[in-house]
């Protein structure tokens, strides 16, 4: 079945730091990959997506590029803020007929930021 | 004014009992889905309805059944109640089932069984 790995647990760095937590996916076809962020009290939001190879999702300095051939759906931000302290997910989607709409998760990488 | 509305926002019920969980959308969304997290285990899709029709249920236990009496209803009723049901229930919408619809979530209700 479909699956998605990220590897980091917790990610603990300091304002300004460079910020990468990884993603892999394991899925047939060609499925859309999303990453969302959590923050305490509420449900995931969207950050944003890729339905292609090669194709970059971005959204307020967060980027990653799909990329089919390692199956990896890297999440990077060059400088990271305190303000982006929060839980991020890893998630694919198929998009064949037939196959439903769930998202599949990874397990999350809490992200604390310190001043 | 929220979009998606969870009710209640906390529940602690006894083991053995009966909870049904409120989720309404006011995005003029089609699908609605419910998933969990728990301590255990990442979020995880339980259920998906297109139009009010379930399109798909990946829930092992027949103990978990959702509820869709208007378009833009989906409850979660959750029957004979065990201490492993704890977790937060998410309910979350989409224009539609298919595509690359965006799904927007809820703030859960977070249930604890006692």
């Amino acid at each position: 079945g479909d699956s998605v790995t990220q590897t980091e647990g917790q990610v603990a760095l300091s304002e300004e730091d460079f910020l990468t937590i990884h993603c892999n996916y394991s899925a047939s076809g060609y499925p859309t990959l999303f990453w969302y962020v959590q923050y305490p009290g509420e449900g995931p939001q969207l950050l944003f997506r890729a339905s292609r190879d090669k194709e970059k999702g971005s959204s307020r300095g967060f980027e990653a590029t799909y990329d089919k051939g390692t199956t990896s759906f890297h999440l990077r931000k060059a400088s990271v803020q305190e303000s982006d302290s929060a839980v991020y997910y890893c998630a694919l989607r198929r998009m064949q007929q037939g196959t439903g709409s769930k998202l599949s998760f990874g397990k999350g990488a809490k992200l604390t930021v310190s001043p | 004014d929220p979009k998606i509305i969870q009710k209640p926002k906390y529940l602690v019920a006894v083991t053995g009992s009966e909870k049904i969980l409120i989720c309404e959308q006011y995005l003029g969304h089609n699908a609605m889905y419910w998933y969990r997290q728990s301590a255990k285990k990442p979020l995880e899709f339980m259920f998906s309805y297109s139009y009010q029709k379930l399109m798909d249920n990946q829930t092992a236990s027949s103990r978990f059944q959702p509820q869709s009496s208007k378009k833009n209803h989906l409850d979660l009723q959750i029957t004979a109640l065990k201490p492993d049901d704890s977790a937060t229930y998410f309910c979350a919408s989409s224009l539609r089932d298919w595509g690359s619809y965006e799904q927007y979530f809820g703030p859960g209700t977070r249930l604890t069984v006692l």
